[in-house]
């Protein structure tokens, strides 16, 4: 049990539907994260929300929709994605504040959704 | 932009030690990890340095850092098959707490 869990783990969907990725995170954590991973590429970090607040969006595509409605929680909407958007999608969080130190910035990552797109 | 390289396949016989190495290109890195990505599942940290440490020793795992040539090395003694894994490295840098730059993972399989 990491404590961030997320569903669905494996998602297969066209390019006209709609879908929503969820995370949880039982840690007590008060940042969360959104990562992309593809084959034999770095994890990209999508999104980062810091008590529920949006603080950073690395230049994703608005077909990628987050919403984080308590720090608990966080949704990935997807919206008319590509067949290049398949990867795995990674949820994380993290204790801290705007600068930590120590172990606070550590980040538990949840197992991942596998997103194939047709 | 940050960039963090390691290479992408290492092989080892169940016994010998490891290492798997990276490197990274921003000076101002603070914190450098090592994470372990097991078959299905996410990430889990492994071990990290704080930027102003050499060298840091975690059981079986020995990481070294050689911060003049941006250099981080995971060593890990008496490989295991349950070591089998992506290993990847990733670094943050002083000015944001949340950014971490990921490599792009190490494939290491141990041999019987």
């Amino acid at each position: 049990e990491t404590g961030v869990t997320q569903t669905p783990r494996h998602l297969v969907m066209g390019m006209t539907n709609k879908k929503s990725l969820k995370c949880e995170q039982h840690l007590g954590h008060n940042a969360m994260y959104w990562y992309k991973q593809s084959a034999k590429k770095p994890l990209e970090l999508m999104f980062v929300y810091n008590f529920k607040e949006q603080t950073e969006n690395n230049s994703v595509p608005s077909r990628f929709s987050p919403e984080c409605p308590n720090s608990s929680h966080l949704f990935l909407h997807l919206h008319t994605l590509q067949p290049e958007d398949s990867a795995l999608y990674l949820c994380a969080s993290s204790q801290g504040g705007a600068q930590t130190s120590g172990r606070e910035h550590e980040q538990f990552f949840g197992p991942g959704t596998r997103l194939t797109v047709l | 932009g940050e960039d963090v390289e390691q290479s992408l396949f290492l092989s080892v016989r169940e016994g010998d030690s490891s290492v798997i190495n990276c490197t990274y290109t921003d000076s101002s890195s603070t914190y450098l990890y090592w994470y372990k990505q097991e078959p299905g599942a996410g990430l889990q940290l492994l071990t990290y340095i704080f930027s102003n440490m050499d060298m840091k020793q975690d059981q079986r795992l020995t990481v070294l850092l050689n911060k003049k040539d941006k250099h981080l090395s995971l060593r890990i003694a008496d490989t295991q098959t349950g070591d089998s894994a992506i290993y990847f490295c990733a670094e943050r840098d002083s000015g944001s707490a949340r950014q971490l730059t990921f490599g792009s993972g190490t494939q290491l399989t141990v041999l019987p």
